[in-house]
This record gives C-alpha cells, structure tokens and sequence, in this order.
C-alpha cells in the first residue's frame, strides 16, 4: 500500500539548518507531484512547498522562500525539504504528501505521511 | 494572496445530525482548485473532496461539497462517530502559485 515515512525532525538552534526526507513505498514516485505541509503546535495545516513529478514546477510559501529548498531524488524514491535559517516560527510537524496532476501545474495531496517534529529552540 | 476564512471555528453537533461548515475566499477561486481535508488528531491529514465536489476514492458519499466563486460548502449528512475531527479547505492559485488552507473547523461530539 501506499506509504510515505517522514523522518530527520529533532531540535535544532535558531539560525541553524536541518535536512528531512520522506521515503515513498508502494507507488510509482517518479509519477507524482510531491508537497511538504507543516503544522505548528496548536495551530493549523500550512502548506510549505511542492515539486512536480518531473521536478520541473517548484512553488514556495513566502514565509519559506529562500531558506527551505524542496527536491527529489526518483532513483531512490526520497523527498526531501533542506531547511536553513531555521526561525523559531518554523517549529512545527513536517509532513509530505504525494499527488495527482488533474490539471496542468496543479497538484493535489491525495496521500499523506505521519510527519516529523521540527523543534527550533535555543 | 487569496485568505480562506472558515466558519464556524467549531462546531458542537450529535451523531446523526448534519454538519455545514462554510469556507469564504477574499478573492474568486476557480472550482478546479477547492479542496477539503479532514484532519483527525495523531493521523496524517486525509484528502475529502477536490475541485470542489469530487470526492476522493473511499469517501462515503455522506460527504459532500459545493459552492463556486468565494462560497464554498462541505456538507456532512448523518455524522458518524469517526466523522468527529478537524476540517480544512484549501485553494490553489496565485502568481507565483501557492495553496492556502482555512484555519480549520474543528467538529465535535456534543
């Protein structure tokens, strides 16, 4: 069945950088887009950043765009988000999910891993 | 950027009733791009409705959506208790394109 297993949460100082990565199993991952979500504590889903299948489309929320860099690597079907500049506004759980193309440069989110906590704290 | 506003921010109802749970957009979203998440505590969040009224594959058919332009519903007709958890809509558009999410509709058992 379809699984997506985030891992490379933990604490980290603010200023500081951390890599997450999010291992795909049970589907083709070359042939889907692929996001990462965050959601603070006690807070809501936030969208942070997506990838088309062919790596080709990138988008960025703006409260992310220039520190956290979304990429693939099909080969070995891994998503992952490199985070640096890290802010305390960025503590959250990090989830990935995976998705459908039903219209030309939009991606749905049809499948969803269990997340990884990001804690950033001096 | 285009806000999504959703109301109520909780909503109290019984097994069997029927919950409505409203999502405005500051600006028009195109149906294509609407989407509903339902989101229940220590589980991934899972994926309802896209383009507006499509529901995904294994969503009972209690669930329901609609709306165009900035009003857009979800619909849950005779809850059941698994239906209890958190709702999001979610749009897509913008130059460069971004997903918002509404701040979420938490329904709880009353």
């Amino acid at each position: 069945q379809v699984q997506l297993v985030e891992s490379g949460g933990g604490v980290v100082k603010p200023g500081g950088s951390l890599r997450l990565s999010c291992a795909a199993s049970g589907f083709t991952f070359s042939n889907f887009a692929m996001h990462w979500i965050r959601q603070a504590p006690g807070k809501g889903l936030e969208w942070v950043a997506t990838m088309s299948d062919d790596g080709n489309n990138r988008y960025y929320a703006d409260s992310v765009k220039g520190r956290l860099f979304i990429y693939r690597d099909n080969s070995k079907n891994t998503l992952y988000l490199q985070m640096n500049s890290l802010r305390g506004d960025d503590t959250a759980t990090y989830h990935c999910a995976g998705g459908r193309m039903p219209w030309s440069g939009y991606y749905l989110q049809d499948f969803w891993g269990r997340g990884t906590l990001v804690i950033v704290s001096s | 950027e285009t806000v999504l506003t959703q109301s109520p921010g909780t909503l109290s109802l019984s097994p069997g009733e029927r919950a409505t749970i409203s999502c405005r957009a500051s600006q028009s979203v195109a149906n294509a791009y609407l989407a509903w998440f339902q989101h229940k505590t220590g589980q991934p969040p899972r994926l309802l409705i896209s383009g507006t009224s499509t529901r995904a594959t294994g969503v009972p058919d209690r669930f329901s959506g609609s709306g165009s332009g900035t009003d857009f519903t979800l619909t849950i007709s005779n809850l059941e208790p698994e239906d209890f958890a958190v709702y999001y809509c979610q749009q897509f558009g913008g130059s460069p394109p971004v997903y918002t999410f509404g701040q979420g509709t938490k329904v709880d058992i009353k």
